[in-house]
């Protein structure tokens, strides 16, 4: 089993809409969570950290379930730019900061 | 302020050369990490250095991937005896110690082995 493990899509997703993914993670002892968004050819970058109580930025909300072992990320009003692939990242709290990422969720917004 | 650079930005080898990747991380980041993407695939971890500890290799995919790191400044990932299957991008990120932080991620190295 992998240590995080996202569903790969492609989310087709009509622009304005809403659309929420998960990720799950194996390890308990996972301390941080992040969504990185990767365009295609293009270095990941971070969209946000995800923590305990969940938190907001702007159309993005992420939120972290410890008793289930899965975080999400829903994207609110969906726009064209939005299209790419969102990468789950998990810190297990004794690998020194060590992050492991899932393989990504492909997100597609039409017009 | 920088941020990660690496270089080349492309390289294309042939079977069975040796290639080198260089990656400077941002000023003061003591962590580093190499990964593989190959073409519509994931992330690939390869190595981890934190500070002067002994790195991470443990996903290093043979005895030919090799890397070392300056202190805590440049980072070079050595590829010997280049197969076709090692084409991919490499890529580099840095970040602060500590579980809380981002890590920040270079544009990465295309390499082509023909």
């Amino acid at each position: 089993r992998k240590e995080v493990e996202q569903d790969p899509g492609p989310f087709n997703v009509p622009e304005g809409a809403t659309v929420a993914f998960n990720c799950t993670y194996s390890n308990s002892a996972s301390q941080s969570f992040f969504w990185y968004r990767q365009d295609c050819r293009k270095e990941p970058k971070l969209l946000m950290s995800v923590y305990s109580s969940g938190n907001e930025d702007g159309r993005f909300t992420a939120q972290l379930n410890r008793a289930s072992q899965y975080i999400s990320l829903l994207i609110r009003d969906s726009k064209l730019s939005d299209s790419a692939t969102y990468l789950c990242v998990v810190v297990v709290s004794d690998s020194w900061g060590k992050l492991q990422f899932g393989a990504g969720t492909q997100v597609v917004v039409t017009p | 302020g920088a941020g990660v650079s690496q270089s080349p930005s492309n390289k294309v080898t042939e079977k069975g050369k040796d290639v080198e990747l260089r990656c400077d991380p941002i000023s003061g980041h003591t962590a580093l990490y190499w990964y593989r993407q190959r073409l519509g695939q994931g992330l690939e971890f390869l190595i981890y250095f934190q500070g002067n500890s002994a790195p991470d290799k443990s996903g290093l995919p043979s005895d030919r991937f090799s890397a070392e790191r300056t202190g805590e400044s440049v980072s070079t990932l050595t590829i010997q005896r280049t197969q076709q299957e090692d084409s991919a991008v490499y890529l580099c990120a840095s970040g602060r110690a500590g579980l809380y932080n981002e890590q920040f991620f270079g544009p990465g190295t295309r390499l082509t082995v023909l």
